[in-house]
Formats: C-alpha cells, structure tokens, sequence
C-alpha cells in the first residue's frame, strides 16, 4: 500500500515550457487535491477534485490545469511555466463524499524550479 | 472565512509536554478544528481533529476550550522526532473540501 505517489521527485523547467506533474493514490479515496508551497509558507491550495469526473478551482489555481483520469490519478499540469510558479507541490486525497472527516494523505512532493 | 492564530515559533526540551496553541474565535456551528503537522519539508501529516469534546489519539491529545474559541496540541512526550511545523487548520464544516494552512508554529525540541 504506497499511499499517495508523485512523480517527479525534481524538476527543472526553464521559463515557457510545460510539464505535467503526476499523482496517484491507491486507497480507493474520491477526493484528490494539488497544493504548491513556497519558501517559508503554509500550503495553498490550486485544484482540487471532489470525486472522479469533477475539479475545482482552489486559492491559486491561474497558470495550472487539472484532469482526474480515473480515480485513481490527479494530474497538474503547467503550460508556459513561469519563474513564479518555482515551488514545491504537493499532491493528497482524502476519503471524502460521506467521511466525517477531513483528514487528507498527502504525497512527499515535487519540487520545481524554473529558470 | 474562519482564521486562525498560533505563535510562530515554540522551543521544549525532550521529553516534556509540547503544548501547542490555536485561536480560532471565528469558529462556528458544526465546524471541526484539525491539526497537521510538516516534518523537514515532507508532505503535511493528519494528527488530530475535534469539534467540541477533548480529543486523544496514539500521537497527540486535543483540548478544546468550552466556548470553542481556542485550543490547545498536546505531545505529552515530545521527542526529536517531533520537531516539525504543526499547523492549526481554520474549522470547516462537516464535508468541505478545502483545508487552509497557514504558516503555523514551527516546534522545536531540544535535547
């Protein structure tokens, strides 16, 4: 049982190019969130998923695209990187549609530079 | 929007009780308080959460004020294992989505 994976662990884009961070869980969650963190920062939140075949806008989600495969995998996807979006993302589920709780997986995260 | 505050910055020495505290004064109806924690820079990790009862699980105990306005992490025996950024999530209520993490305390222990 892996949890949440992510994949890359690194990545270095210069500025324009595109890439598509990738997630995976293998719990059976319906609920799947991006979060980018900056240096010295709290997490916030760009996209989330409610359940397979819907995604949600969250605090920052300008620049970044979203699509929920399957229920399994969340994928984030940046067209025209900028310097802007250097962070680390982090990828988590949670059980969602009828849990009482909150408690969200999260993934060890990719952390991104771009030139 | 519900907030929170928590100091920025906590030291405990191994072994003691980390006490770690949260306001959250904006908390209403049926909204729980969560706590997560983020160990060097690793994925934010669940510890505890509650609505209005005290709360206790094999990491941590959570006390909750009776009016709701505040509570308080407990590590009853903190080890090095345990510094980490602990984070106090506003309240949300029973199915939202979204969680907000602040910049939360970050939690130092010393040996």
């Amino acid at each position: 049982n892996a949890g949440v994976t992510q994949t890359p662990k690194f990545q270095v884009l210069k500025t324009g190019q595109s890439m598509t961070l990738q997630c995976a869980q293998d719990m059976n969650h319906n609920s799947m969130y991006w979060y980018r963190q900056d240096p010295g920062m709290g997490l916030r939140l760009i996209y989330y998923s409610a359940s397979e075949g819907t995604t949600d806008k969250g605090e920052v989600p300008n620049g970044y695209n979203v699509s929920r495969l399957n229920k399994r995998e969340f994928s984030l996807r940046l067209e025209s990187a900028a310097p802007s979006q250097t962070s680390v993302y982090f990828c988590a589920s949670r059980q969602g549609q009828g849990a009482p709780y909150n408690e969200q997986f999260f993934g060890p995260g990719t952390r991104l530079t771009v030139l | 929007d519900a907030k929170t505050t928590q100091p920025p910055s906590m030291d405990c020495a191994e072994g003691r009780a980390a006490n770690l505290p949260c306001n959250h004064s904006t908390i209403s109806g049926n909204e729980y308080v969560y706590w997560y924690r983020q160990i060097h820079s690793q994925g934010p990790q669940y510890i505890i959460h509650g609505l209005k009862n005290n709360e206790t699980n094999e990491m941590a105990s959570l006390i909750i004020t009776e009016d709701r306005k505040s509570s308080t992490l407990i590590l009853p025996h903190a080890t090095l294992r345990d510094t980490a950024v602990y984070y106090c999530i506003p309240p949300t209520n029973f199915g939202n989505e979204k969680l907000t993490f602040g910049t939360g305390t970050r939690l130092t222990i010393i040996p």
